[in-house]
């Protein structure tokens, strides 16, 4: 079993719809759950960085993270075609282990 | 754009040689991390240094190496060159070694073996 799994899509929605992206891991000992996005040939961006359960907030995105069931959650409101790419989950645990274990990214496809 | 720089974009070579990937971290950042992205298998972790000292390793070949110096920027080295390394190389920089600290990618290195 990989630490962190994420459903590869490909996911299509209309523009304007909620989008929710999911993860889960296995590793009890990650504390620290990261979203990236990543177009297409291009770096991963940072967009959601949090640390204890519940949501975390910014503009248009909602990062939820429940440590009990070990599930990671993306959610986009009011979807935009500039979302259309790929969104990886990360965590990692505490202490000087600093290296992030990715899921395998679920690629969005928003349509005008 | 992050303030994370790679270099070369793009690299194109054949099998059995050695390349050199170039890292540049962000200012006052001492972490650098190295991943190698491809198709099937997703973004691996190959190692971690922090303040010009190996920290952590993950999937990385005896052929690949790497070292960060005292300016901070870090090379991955990778030697004796197959097909199947063709991927992308990403690093990451932080501003610590772990914990509670984001982590930032550079644009990636592009290798194609042929």
């Amino acid at each position: 079993q990989k630490e962190v799994e994420q459903d590869p899509g490909p996911l299509s929605v209309p523009e304007g719809a909620i989008v929710s992206l999911n993860c889960t891991y296995s590793n009890s000992a990650f504390q620290y759950f990261m979203w990236y996005r990543q177009y297409s040939r291009k770096g991963p961006e940072l967009l959601m960085y949090t640390y204890s359960s519940g949501n975390k907030e910014d503009g248009r995105f909602t990062a939820q993270v429940d440590k009990s069931s070990k599930y990671i959650s993306l959610f986009i409101r009011d979807s935009q075609p500039s979302d259309s790419a790929t969104y990886l989950c990360a965590s990692r645990s505490g202490g000087s282990q600093g290296n992030l274990i990715f899921g395998k990214g679920t690629k969005l496809s928003v349509k005008p | 754009d992050s303030g994370v720089t790679q270099t070369p974009k793009h690299l194109i070579t054949a099998t059995g040689q050695r390349v050199t990937l170039r890292c540049s971290p962000r200012s006052g950042d001492l972490s650098v991390y190295w991943y190698q992205q491809s198709l099937d298998q997703g973004l691996q972790f190959l190692i971690h240094y922090y303040n010009g000292e190996e920290r952590a390793k993950g999937n990385i070949l005896e052929r690949f190496s790497a070292q960060q110096f005292p300016d901070l920027h870090s090379e991955l080295n990778l030697s004796s060159l197959e097909l199947g390394d063709s991927a992308l190389y990403f690093c990451a920089s932080s501003v610590a070694q772990g914990g509670d600290t984001e982590a930032f990618f550079g644009q990636g290195t592009r290798l194609t073996v042929v």
